[in-house]
Formats: C-alpha cells, structure tokens, sequence
C-alpha cells in the first residue's frame, strides 16, 4: 500500500466551484505540504504544516485554505476555483522526528482541470 | 526569497552520460537534493548532499556541488532509458527548514 494518498486523482471542475484535495499518510510522519505543479515552473509550496497545530502559507497560498485534521490527514481546498488553478497538485510528508528532515515523501498527484 | 534554477531539456543517447545542472541563491543552504520524477508519479528522492560536501557518489549517480558559485550537478553515468525522467534540484536552508525546488529538467535518453 501507498505510505502518501491522495483523492482524487483527477478532477474536472467549472469556475466557482468550491474544491477539496485530500490526503493521508501513514509514515507517521509530523510534517506534510502542498505544492502545486506547472510546466517550466517546478514544484510551488502553497501551505506547509509542522503539526496538527501548526499551519503556514507557503509562497502562493491566495486562493487556497488547508486543514490539518489528524497528524495523518491534510487537505486542500480552493474555495472559488479559477481556470490558472489548472495544474498538478502534490501533497507530500517529512519526518521531524529523525531531527534531520532530509526527505519528503510524494503522493502520486492530483490533476486538477478548472474549466 | 531563495531561487533555484535549472535548464528545461536535455537530451542524451543511451551509454552516454547525463549532467544536469542547477544554480540556487540561498547561501545559506544546508542540504541540497535531487529527485526523480517519473511520468505519473509523485517525486521520488535519488541523492542529497550536505553543503559542507564538494561531492557524492552512488552508483552511477555523482553530484558535484560549488558552493563558491552555488552551483549543484547531477551526473549519470552510462545513462538507460529508464532514467528518462524530470529531475527537480532542490535546497534546505536552516531557517524554518522550508524546502525550495527547481524548475525541472525533462531528461529525454534516445536509444
């Protein structure tokens, strides 16, 4: 089984929908992200959070909210979708615990289609 | 804010081998990474390095890193077609620990 997974996979959405990306893991890990992908951008960081307690805006969080509801599960939600939200979105987890944080670990990817 | 940049594209033929490069601005960089991404999937970590390194070898991957001129590459040797991918360079930097990923460079190996 998948340790990081996201649903859904794909989605098709029209303008003004409210959306919610989810994701869980079960690394046990403390630390889990967002990031969104666009062709000849790379990866963007829309919220970081360190624990369940704990949420910060990444560097393009307008548009976007999270919440972290259990260590294991974050997600993502875009209240009133846009057509530029069109991408590919990760969410993706690292450990505190082993103090070196030198890993993140990725789900397989949302593609998200905003009409 | 820190920035990491990379080409878009190389191309190689099979056996030969693949560098690809990545220049970041944060001199404060603690660890520097390179992961893989494969059509469909998620980023998958292949090699870090600590920034008190100049290089690191695994296997048919070496990576260089410059800190004089904050520059990070990827070597592979005698490169297959499954190492077709997107490579994505990306840097630590101690503060708050946030991790700042490159653009992406598509690695198209030509058999």
């Amino acid at each position: 089984d998948a340790d990081v997974t996201q649903t859904p996979r794909n989605r098709i959405t029209k303008t003004g929908k409210r959306i919610m990306l989810e994701c869980s893991q079960t690394k046990g890990h403390d630390r889990m992200y967002w990031y969104r992908q666009d062709p000849g951008l790379g990866l963007r960081l829309i919220y970081y959070s360190f624990d369940v307690k704990d949420i910060n805006k990444g560097e393009i969080s307008d548009g976007y909210s999270v919440s972290r509801q259990a260590q294991a599960k974050f997600s993502l939600s875009l209240e009133s979708a846009i057509p530029n939200q069109t991408a590919l979105y990760f969410c993706a987890t690292s450990d505190l615990r082993q103090g070196q944080d030198n890993e993140q670990f990725f789900g397989p990817g949302t593609r998200l289609t905003v009409l | 804010g820190e920035d990491v940049e990379q080409s878009l594209f190389l191309s190689v033929r099979e056996g030969d081998s693949s560098v690809i490069n990545c220049t970041y601005t944060d001199s404060s960089s603690t660890y520097l990474y390179w992961y893989k991404q494969e059509p469909g999937a998620g980023l998958q970590l292949l090699t870090y390095i600590f920034s008190n390194m100049d290089m690191k070898q695994d296997q048919r991957l070496t990576v260089l890193l410059n800190k004089k001129d904050k520059h990070l590459s990827l070597r592979i040797a005698d490169t297959q077609t499954g190492d077709s991918a997107i490579y994505f360079c990306a840097e630590r930097s101690g503060g708050y620990q946030k991790v700042t990923f490159g653009t992406g460079t598509k690695l198209q190996v030509i058999p």
